[in-house]
């Protein structure tokens, strides 16, 4: 059982390139999500879903896509990147969608110059 | 929609001394409150739980506590230890929405 997996660790964008962070989990969660971590902001939800074909908007989804085509896989897409999307993203996954504890990915720490 | 304000951003404590945290949320509707550790460059972890219908909940040193009726839940760890420093995050649950998280506290322990 590997939990959730995010790729890249790190990454590095010039202003206006889009790129993809991975996300997948391998435990069956029904219900997964996107957040952002900057520093005194606490953790901001950008997108989530609830189910596989099922995505929602959270708190700062401007900027982002988001799609689930299976119920293992959860990619973010940055359409085109702005310094201000400079932070830390963690993905997360739980088995309800309520009043269950998430399980964390590694996180992306990802850089716009 | 829910939110959380989390008290203090930064907490200083002697080894062997007790630490409190404390949370507020605004939704009466929320029935689900976590509490995460964030170890400086690693993943937040899920420390404890609790749920509405309990009003406090103990894991060895840990311990939440929660007033339903004045909105608010605290994290109590007793006889600290450095290894217990890190950023701690509350968060709160309405059904079928997602968990809105506090913005942190930094706690130190001095050893």
């Amino acid at each position: 059982n590997a939990g959730v997996t995010q790729t890249p660790k790190f990454q590095v964008l010039k202003t206006g390139q889009s790129m993809t962070l991975q996300c997948a989990q391998d435990m069956n969660h029904e219900y997964m999500s996107w957040y952002r971590q900057d520093p005194g902001m606490g953790l901001r939800l950008i997108h989530y879903s609830v189910g596989a074909g099922i995505t929602d908007q959270g708190e700062v989804p401007n900027g982002y896509n988001v799609s689930r085509s299976t119920t293992e896989d959860f990619p973010l897409r940055l359409l085109s990147a702005a310094p201000s999307q400079t932070s830390v993203y963690f993905c997360a996954s739980s088995p309800r969608r309520s009043n269950y504890g998430y399980t964390f990915g590694s996180g992306t720490r990802l850089t716009v110059v | 929609g829910e939110n959380v304000e989390q008290h203090p951003s930064t907490l200083s404590v002697q080894e062997g001394d007790s630490a409190v945290i404390k949370c507020t949320y605004s939704d009466s509707a929320s029935n689900y409150f976590p509490w995460y550790k964030q170890e400086l460059g690693k993943r937040p972890q899920l420390i404890i739980d609790i749920r509405s219908n309990v009003g406090e909940k103990k894991d060895q040193r840990i311990a939440v506590t929660l007033n339903k009726t004045a909105k608010h839940f605290s994290l109590h760890i007793t006889e600290t230890q450095p290894e217990d420093s890190a950023v701690y995050f509350c968060a709160a649950g309405e059904p079928n929405t997602p968990l809105v998280f506090g913005k942190g506290t930094r706690l130190s322990v001095i050893a």
